[in-house]
């Protein structure tokens, strides 16, 4: 398997634009989980779903941010609009199970909006 | 206070040196993993333990439960173990998400 792809992994924007970041988990993994990494914050979980289902949104930062996973192998993490202190690294992370299970991080997406 | 805190934030050793770095947590767990990101952003999963010791290749991981306190030994240092090291829990009673410590930056000079 190709671990947890993400793309884009660079994404550059101005401030007030719409970012749409996407995750793709690795096959037969039924939890996919959204983190977002800061300097200041350091790793936080945003979002993770089950079975397509979104479990725990409580991360989310504000209404600017939505995630959905329309189907297994697929999932998005939107941002509209964007703000310049939205600048960070987002993870998508998958895995099998929950609790005491190996969570495999995707390579990350660095966003910077100016 | 963090749940998760580890110790040192930053760490600087020299080329075949054993380093260890601590972390100590404050809740119940079910699990305690250690992560290590490179520069340039990935994320690996090193080991997950829950109890006693684990080693992979110059890499050691030791769990004290009862103290609620997990070290991450290198031995033999090399400049390509310079990454910044993750502590992070799953617990019971907060949904079994990870929560992560601050990280710890290491750098190995040659």
């Amino acid at each position: 398997d190709a671990g947890v792809i993400q793309s884009p992994r660079h994404e550059v924007t101005e401030m007030g634009q719409e970012v749409t970041l996407r995750c793709k988990p690795i096959s037969g993994h039924d939890y996919l989980f959204w983190y977002r990494q800061t300097m200041m914050r350091g790793l936080e979980l945003l979002i993770y779903f089950n079975n397509n289902v979104p479990i725990d949104d409580s991360g989310m930062p504000e209404d600017r941010f939505s995630a959905k996973m329309p189907n297994a192998s697929f999932s998005t993490l939107k941002i509209q609009p964007s703000e310049p202190r939205d600048s960070a690294v987002y993870f998508c992370a998958s895995s099998l199970a929950l609790g005491p299970e190996t969570q495999y991080f995707g390579p990350g997406t660095r966003l910077l909006v100016l | 206070k963090n749940e998760v805190e580890q110790s040192p934030q930053n760490l600087t050793a020299q080329e075949g040196e054993f380093i260890t770095i601590n972390c100590s947590y404050s809740v119940g767990i079910s699990a305690l993993h250690w992560l290590q990101q490179h520069p340039g952003g990935g994320i690996v999963s090193l080991f997950m333990l829950s109890s006693g010791k684990k080693k992979h290749g110059r890499l050691i991981a030791t769990i004290n439960i009862q103290e609620k306190h997990s070290s991450l030994h290198i031995t033999a240092s090399h400049p390509r173990d310079s990454a910044v090291y993750i502590c992070a829990v799953t617990s019971w009673n907060a949904g079994n998400m990870l929560t992560f410590g601050g990280g710890t930056r290491l750098m190995v000079k040659p």
